[in-house]
């Protein structure tokens, strides 16, 4: 079965301080992997996408298909970056998508 | 900038009452998405809409929850009678068509339903 695994409910850092958020997947097929983060009081939105390769507020994210992992870094925290990060898996072709737990960063001053 | 709507963004019922949630996706988003979330959860898809038909509604537990999209615009959730487990956030998102599809989610704000 598909599934979305953030092992981590609660991660907290110094500002300044790297910063690696897990997310393994299990998919048999080839994956489309999301970051979706939500601050406080905002509603829920993309971060980044494995296919953009891209890097969104100092965050980058490789898909490891050997580790099936999909962990989201930034090798320097901010205060502003304490939010919740939900890391997601489409089913291709249908766009269904798959959400972890989450994982609550806190970027301690 | 277009954002999805919902509405109430709260309601408190008493079990076996009737509830509806209201959903109006960005203008032009063919895709429409009814999630579930409860407190430390993820969301999980209940209903996806691509235009008035119903694309994959296998989690949605039928007996007591329904939604329609009638006119492949906004759309509507229910649930009747509400139980005690149905307390959670529900979340409308919206995207662009299958065809042209870049996999980005647009989210309302979400209902907060509490069953007492």
């Amino acid at each position: 079965a598909q599934r979305v695994t953030q092992p981590e409910k609660l991660l907290s850092v110094f500002k300044g301080a790297p910063v690696e958020l897990k997310c393994n997947y299990s998919y048999s097929g080839s994956p489309e992997l999301f970051w979706y983060v939500q601050y406080s009081r905002q509603r829920l939105q993309l971060l980044l996408r494995h296919i953009s390769r891209e890097s969104i507020k100092g965050f980058t994210a490789d898909l490891n298909k050997g580790e099936t992992s999909f962990h989201l870094k930034k090798p320097f925290a901010q205060e502003e970056d304490s939010a919740m990060y939900y890391c997601a898996l489409i089913k291709s072709g249908t766009y269904k998508y798959i959400f972890g737990t989450g994982t609550r960063l806190k970027v301690l001053a | 900038e277009a954002e999805v709507a919902q509405s109430p963004r709260y309601k408190i019922t008493e079990k076996s009452q009737a509830v509806a949630f209201w959903c109006d996706p960005i203008s032009g988003h063919a895709t429409l998405y009814w999630y579930r979330q409860i407190l430390g959860q993820g969301p999980e898809l209940l209903v996806q809409f691509q235009d008035e038909s119903v694309v994959d509604d296998s989690q949605l537990p039928k007996d007591r929850f329904s939604a329609e999209r009638l006119k492949g615009v906004d759309s509507t959730l229910k649930i009747q009678p509400a139980e005690l487990g149905d307390s959670a956030m529900y979340l409308c998102a919206s995207s662009r068509g299958l065809a042209e599809n870049t996999g980005e989610l647009f989210f309302g704000e979400g209902s907060r339903l509490t069953v007492l």
